[in-house]
């Protein structure tokens, strides 16, 4: 069962115009969302977050929207620039689970993104 | 300083070996993970630990042994492997307490043969 999801595989952008990566959960109890970015063989890197009590978290060119009601997320690059070509992973945690103090991850499936120059 | 340290960076190895995978962070976290990630798909979490303490094993094989000697070093030893354990290992740390952003090492790519 696949608690993450992202549907689109790839999605490829004109340099300069906006990059829109989209995510679907389908845990409610999910409550603090992340993005990462993975280039081919590194760890990935933390881009950004957003906690279920705000529906918009916004840093440089990354944006992040929350809708809870769809439990839906999205990421928006603007502008997009060839060096954000990469591996864009969504990820979801339920802060409540097990009273810890970590959050553990579920990741959703990634998106390869690709900016023309 | 937001950097995960891990070494190797490559490792092949038999499927009779005894090895180990290092990991280093000096971020004052709490909580450390290790992952392991199959080529065009998403990490899947192996174990964390939280203040030194294995708090979760995602019912990973005995062949995977992780130990922390303290806050700052975490290690995967490894042991009479597979071949479909061939995979990019990955490290993490997470402040804990609240900040639930785990900040993710370059990875071990591990080759078992």
């Amino acid at each position: 069962d696949q608690q993450v999801k992202q549907n689109s595989p790839s999605l490829s952008v004109q340099e300069g115009r906006i990059s829109i990566l989209n995510c679907d959960y389908t845990n409610s109890m999910f409550d603090y969302f992340l993005w990462y970015k993975k280039y081919p063989a590194e760890g990935p890197t933390f881009l950004i977050s957003i906690s279920s009590i705000k529906d918009k978290n916004e840093d440089g060119r990354f944006t992040v929207f929350l809708n809870k009601s769809a439990k839906h997320l999205s990421l928006h690059i603007v502008p997009s620039q060839p060096g954000d070509s990469a591996v864009y992973f969504c990820a979801a945690s339920d802060r409540n689970a097990g009273g810890t103090s970590y959050g553990k991850l579920t990741f959703g499936q990634g998106t390869i993104l690709t900016v023309h120059p | 300083d937001t950097e995960v340290t891990q070494t190797p960076k490559h490792l092949v190895m038999g499927m009779t070996n005894k090895k180990s995978l290092k990991c280093e962070q000096h971020m004052g976290h709490r909580a450390m993970y290790w992952y392991k990630q199959k080529a065009k798909k998403p990490p899947e979490l192996m174990f964390v630990y939280s203040y030194e303490k294995l708090s979760i094993n995602e019912s990973v094989p005995s062949r995977f042994s992780p130990e922390c000697p303290n806050s700052s070093l975490l290690n995967l030893h490894l042991h009479a492997l597979q071949p479909e354990d061939s995979a990019l290992y990955l490290c993490a740390s997470s402040q804990g307490g609240g900040a639930y952003e785990q900040y993710f090492g370059p990875g071990t790519r591990l080759t078992v043969t």
